[in-house]
């Protein structure tokens, strides 16, 4: 069974960190792009940041740059997203998702997600 | 506000066609870049319904369509049923962004 588990969202301060894991299970994830997403309350969906099979390539949307890193361990099939110096416009439930690169990029498995909350 | 533009509201009676339109421009559908539709029941999380402009993954009934022309997309759904009410979200991908790009998503009630 194709599965995508998310953790380690919750409440954080403006200006703290958290880091976001997401492990996989039913497909090779070594050949796969992976990808964040996030949905903020009541709000519509946002790619964040993706990574390449072999995490040689990163990229993210402008909001999150320089704050947020992506990464990947293919031995423990897990993608992982660190996030920094967060702002209380990043509070949102954070997807992790298979990445297709065919047919000009879309995501065809989603985890059940994580809240992360930003407040003081 | 988002890239693709999308109605926040349609409705249809049990049965009934509906479509949802999804508006972009040159640097995303207009420039050739292939339109998905995504699913979210209340509570859950997305799920993929079109992709590549008009292909059903599998378990996808054929009730759900889609179709693209220009800098424009629409996702049809035939034959109504109660548990179509969801929200659904277009992406596709903006070359002046360089990012996948989701439409705000529209909200579809069954009467």
């Amino acid at each position: 069974e194709v599965q995508l588990v998310e953790s380690g969202g919750g409440l954080v301060q403006p200006g703290g960190s958290l880091r976001l894991s997401c492990e996989v299970s039913g497909f090779t994830f070594s050949t796969y792009w992976m990808a964040w997403l996030r949905q903020a309350p009541g709000k519509g969906l946002e790619w964040v940041a993706n990574i390449k099979r072999d995490g040689t390539d990163k990229y993210y949307v402008n909001s999150v740059k320089g704050r947020f890193t992506i990464s990947r361990d293919n031995a423990k099939n897990s993608l992982y997203v660190q996030m920094n110096s967060l702002r209380a416009e990043d509070t949102a439930v954070y997807y992790c998702a298979r990445e297709r690169k065919e047919f000009s990029w879309y995501f065809d498995l989603w985890g059940r997600g994580t809240l992360v909350t930003v407040s003081s | 506000q988002s890239v693709l533009t999308q109605p926040p509201s349609v409705s249809g009676a049990p049965g009934q066609r509906v479509t949802i339109s999804c508006s972009g421009s040159t640097s995303n559908i207009g420039a050739g870049y292939e339109v998905h539709w995504y699913q979210q029941l209340p509570g859950t999380a997305p799920k993929l319904l079109i992709y590549g402009n008009n292909n059903r993954p599998s378990g996808v009934p054929d009730r759900f369509s889609g179709s693209k022309s220009g800098t424009s997309a629409s996702l049809a759904i035939t034959g109504l049923q109660a548990e179509d009410e969801a929200d659904y979200y277009c992406q596709s991908y903006d070359n002046s962004l360089s990012s996948s790009v989701f439409g705000g998503g529209t909200t579809l009630t069954v009467l």
